[in-house]
């Protein structure tokens, strides 16, 4: 069954450091997402993606946070200059192949710690 | 997006069967009833999605009354690996949505 896959599983970096988190989604889907959890907390909506560009984003998503596609394949989360309040899990989800129901495959997650 | 109000825990021992109610009284007319598991440390998964009356697959079965106010989710005869968090989302499914979670439902299944 295809999935979506996302590297590093672990990242920990300095308060004030750029971090990229990459997710490679299903091969055919057209949209891509991306979500994050802190610990104890409810998954919340960062940013989709469609055509090359963002869709929507949340008032989490501010000038910090940045997406791209470079590749066709790979779709990543760029943060610029990371802030202690940032560590969580991060998901990549995608979705968006036929159909008229619309379901989103989540990949693994990236687990970020800052220092 | 449609409310969604659900127990905040459940326990359970295996062999049994676990239903999970989820009220949304807001219900639109476009908007899907879907459910999702996320275990510790790891992304939410679909389990099952439904508009009106029952669906069932491999996993549960989904029952939605005609009112569509409110959803049940069923596991049959739980086992251990079951114990997760449950979500109930309502939406209308558009490609490309976002999908708004709330603190879900939280299953401990016990030996």
């Amino acid at each position: 069954e295809p999935e979506v896959t996302q590297t590093p599983s672990h990242q920990v970096t300095q308060m004030g450091q750029e971090v990229i988190l990459r997710c490679v989604p299903i091969s055919n889907h057209l949209y891509f997402y991306w979500y994050r959890q802190i610990l104890g907390q409810k998954v919340e909506f960062l940013v989709s993606f469609y055509n090359n560009e963002i869709s929507e984003k949340s008032e989490i998503f501010d000038d910090q946070f940045s997406v791209e596609r470079p590749d066709g394949s790979n779709f990543t989360l760029k943060i610029r200059s990371t802030k202690l309040e940032d560590s969580a899990m991060y998901f990549c989800a995608s979705s968006g192949t036929s159909g008229a129901q619309e379901t989103q495959y989540f990949g693994p997650g990236t687990r970020l710690l800052v220092l | 997006l449609a409310k969604t109000t659900q127990p905040i825990s459940m326990d359970s021992y295996e062999g049994q069967e676990v239903n999970i109610t989820c009220s949304h009284n807001n219900i639109a007319t476009n908007d899907y009833i879907t459910w999702y598991q996320q275990f510790p440390s790891q992304g939410p998964r679909f389990i099952i999605q439904g508009y009106k009356t029952k669906v069932t697959n491999e996993v549960a079965s989904l029952f939605i009354p005609a009112d569509r106010k409110s959803s049940t989710l069923s596991l049959p005869r739980v086992s251990l690996s079951d114990t997760a968090v449950y979500y109930c989302l309502v939406g209308d499914q558009v490609y490309g949505n976002k999908l708004v979670f709330g603190a879900g439902t939280i299953l401990r299944v016990k030996s």
